[in-house]
């Protein structure tokens, strides 16, 4: 089964607002994460990542937040516009053996950003 | 700069028939992976190509094969189409296969009726 999971399938924040999106993993492995935003009848765009020996990175209007213990991520973004309506996906990559990396996805977060 | 492009963008196809989706990957990159997005889902991984070979492989059945050709494009083949088979088909490419780096296309909405 899957091993990146979302705590909230659906999430409804108002313009200039802050929202937080959640994912739980389950693979102690995994090295890197990544979260992507996916609109309707696009591919998955990158947003931010982060490497498993760090706890925080920030990039413009979004943070990530790594949390090992409990083997939780959150993607925090900041004055939520209507444009960041979209899918997001918390993604993890694992070596699946020698130089092999493979990038799993987790079920995604509906995110509505009402006006 | 080309971004991933695939084709067609949209397909129908009726079950039993086999199908080929098609990526060219973004400038500079050599490896390929596809994904299968089924309806309100994660995209699932189904194998990535570099060098020409497949180097790894999802938990697909043998219907689904691909190719990659010498210019890194690469193709997706689908055989005895199923219903379930209806997705988006998501091509990602990066530069080799020890990387953080994917680059996505829109994909390739087949239905399968």
């Amino acid at each position: 089964g899957e091993s990146v999971g979302l705590h909230l399938p659906t999430l409804s924040v108002q313009e200039g607002d802050n929202s937080i999106i959640n994912c739980a993993y389950s693979n102690s492995a995994s090295d890197y994460f990544i979260w992507y935003k996916q609109e309707s009848g696009k591919g998955p765009q990158f947003i931010i990542d982060i490497r498993s020996n760090m706890d925080k990175r920030q990039g413009q209007r979004v943070t990530v937040l790594l949390n090992k213990t409990v083997k939780h991520l959150s993607l925090q973004i900041a004055a939520t516009q209507p444009g960041d309506s979209a899918v997001y996906f918390c993604a993890e990559i694992t070596n699946s053996g020698g130089s092999n990396y493979k990038l799993t996805f987790g079920k995604g977060t509906l995110l509505t950003v009402n006006p | 700069d080309a971004g991933v492009t695939q084709s067609p963008t949209h397909l129908i196809k009726t079950r039993g028939q086999q199908v080929t989706l098609r990526c060219s990957p973004k400038s500079g990159h050599d490896t390929v992976s596809w994904y299968q997005q089924a309806l309100g889902q994660g995209p699932q991984f189904i194998f990535q190509y570099y060098e020409e070979e497949e180097r790894q492989r999802g938990n697909f059945p043998d219907r689904f094969s691909g190719h990659q050709f010498p210019n890194y494009s690469s193709e997706l083949n689908v055989n005895a189409l199923l219903l379930g088979d209806s997705a988006l088909y998501l091509c990602a490419s990066s530069e080799g296969t020890a990387t953080y780096g994917y680059t996505f296309g829109s994909g390739t909405r087949l239905t399968v009726v």
